[in-house]
């Protein structure tokens, strides 16, 4: 999987839309980005994944930038509840499972 | 329907005893993944199984082990533990092999004294 760079924290204003930014500048042409979030206690749980074009589900929406080296979650309303630690993951799938890093603890605030 | 099952949720056991971690996986889904997570080494990929067979492995020693049934329940097994194998083990399933649109459990905290 290739590297990717996360910031260790951010805050956002419940209500606000919360951007979380992800560098993976060696990210190679088969490796989809995933994202994951862990609410403290909790398994990970999948929020959503893409290769190349923007993609949106119930939960978030994923910008991929058009090289491919970097990406942004968005929450569109973020609430309290989606305080959590939040992973971003380049993998093609291969033969180390999916590499979590530190991720980013999101917090958001009343 | 139901998510992700690990048993038990909490067990406590000695330095050089063996344990045996559970993962019922979603209905349907063939794939059953294991990670480990501690403080210190954030979380980290066991072994994948897909239809009863081992198809990845993670750089762990040979005392970690794993199973997948038939109906793809799977079993982990810690051998000798030592005081470092304290951690929240944790078991996702997904539909396809490679498994990385996962679904977690709540996983098994292990602790050893």
């Amino acid at each position: 999987d290739a590297k990717t760079t996360q910031p260790t924290s951010m805050d956002c204003a419940e209500g606000r839309a919360a951007n979380l930014p992800c560098n993976h500048s060696t990210i190679s042409g088969n490796e989809y980005v995933y994202w994951y979030r862990q609410i403290h206690s909790q398994g990970p749980q999948y929020i959503i994944h893409g290769l190349k074009n923007n993609e949106t589900n119930e939960m978030a929406s994923l910008i991929i930038t058009e090289d491919r080296k970097s990406s942004t979650l968005i929450l569109p309303h973020a609430t309290l509840r989606d305080t959590a630690v939040y992973y971003c993951i380049a993998s093609g799938g291969g033969a180390d499972g999916l590499t979590f890093g530190k991720g980013t603890h999101l917090i958001i605030q009343p | 329907k139901a998510g992700v099952t690990q048993t038990p949720r909490y067990l406590i056991k000695t330095r050089g005893q063996q344990v045996t971690l559970s993962c019922s996986p979603i209905s349907g889904h063939r794939s059953v993944s294991w990670y480990q997570q501690t403080p210190g080494q954030g979380l980290q990929f066991l072994f994948e199984y897909f239809s009863e067979t081992q198809r990845n492995k993670g750089n762990f020693p040979g005392r970690f082990s794993g199973r997948q049934f038939s109906n793809s329940r799977s079993e982990m097994n810690v051998s000798t533990l030592e005081l470092g194998d304290s951690a929240l083990y944790l078991c996702a399933s997904s539909l396809r092999h490679p498994n990385t649109e996962a679904f977690f459990g709540q996983g098994t905290r292990l602790t050893v004294v």
